[in-house]
């Protein structure tokens, strides 16, 4: 079974600057998938990003990355120049590459605010 | 469509009273998944069908909640006598195929509120 952990309930950023979130891990599976969701308060779930386990390059998109350690069992997602727009709940989640039936597990979210 | 649609937005049971949740996948997506979002924003995997076929159900509980996805219809997720732990959103997603998440994403609805007084 794989967990999927996210250590800061909340966090708060200054717009503009940078601010990552963290995310680990535990699978017993060699090849996966990684995402970054984000959930503003409408509800909608919205995929920020999403990695490829086999890949070594970290993925981007735009002012979002992310530095993905498989060793370490890391996918921490650097958001760069908040923007007001950036508030919401983010949740990391993992697939395996076979065997989808539940197709994603969620870490519990991180409730970030983008102070003006 | 184009999109996850999941009827209806919000929905209000007295303790005991059947709750019904609608959900209308993509057209041309096999793969539905059933998610319960408690209060404390967690995320469960209830339930996954591959067109009107049960996939993956180890998340259901074994009493009270049950699904389908009949031919031609929205798919459903049906809780008898809720109770009130059982408020929550739920979420519908869907997918082409298992193996397309490499090229695109899953899908998701806007969510059903269920409340539960």
């Amino acid at each position: 079974a794989q967990t999927v952990t996210q250590s800061q309930p909340e966090m708060s950023v200054q717009e503009a600057e940078t601010v990552t979130l963290s995310c680990t891990y535990d699978t017993s599976e060699s090849n996966y998938y990684l995402f970054w969701y984000k959930q503003p308060p409408s509800r909608q779930m919205i995929l920020v990003i999403r990695q490829e386990a086999y890949k070594q390059q970290n993925a981007t998109e735009n002012r979002f990355s992310v530095n993905f350690q498989k060793a370490a069992k890391s996918f921490s997602l650097k958001i760069s120049d908040s923007q007001l727009g950036d508030t919401a709940m983010y949740f990391c989640a993992f697939t395996p590459f076979n065997n989808a039936g539940n197709m994603l597990t969620f870490g519990g979210g991180t409730r970030l605010m983008v102070k003006p | 469509g184009e999109e996850v649609a999941q009827t209806p937005k919000h929905l209000v049971r007295g303790e005991g009273q059947k709750a019904k949740l609608y959900c209308a996948p993509i057209k041309g997506h096999s793969y539905v998944f059933w998610y319960q979002q408690v209060l404390k924003n967690e995320f469960k995997f209830l339930i996954s069908f591959q067109n009107e076929n049960v996939f993956d159900e180890t998340g259901m509980p074994k009493e009270r909640f049950s699904a389908k996805c009949l031919p031609n219809s929205p798919c459903s997720l049906e809780i008898q006598a809720t109770k009130l732990e059982d408020s929550a959103v739920y979420f519908c997603a869907s997918i082409r195929g298992i193996f397309s998440i490499a090229n695109s994403p899953l899908h998701f609805g806007n969510g059903t509120r269920l409340t539960v007084t």
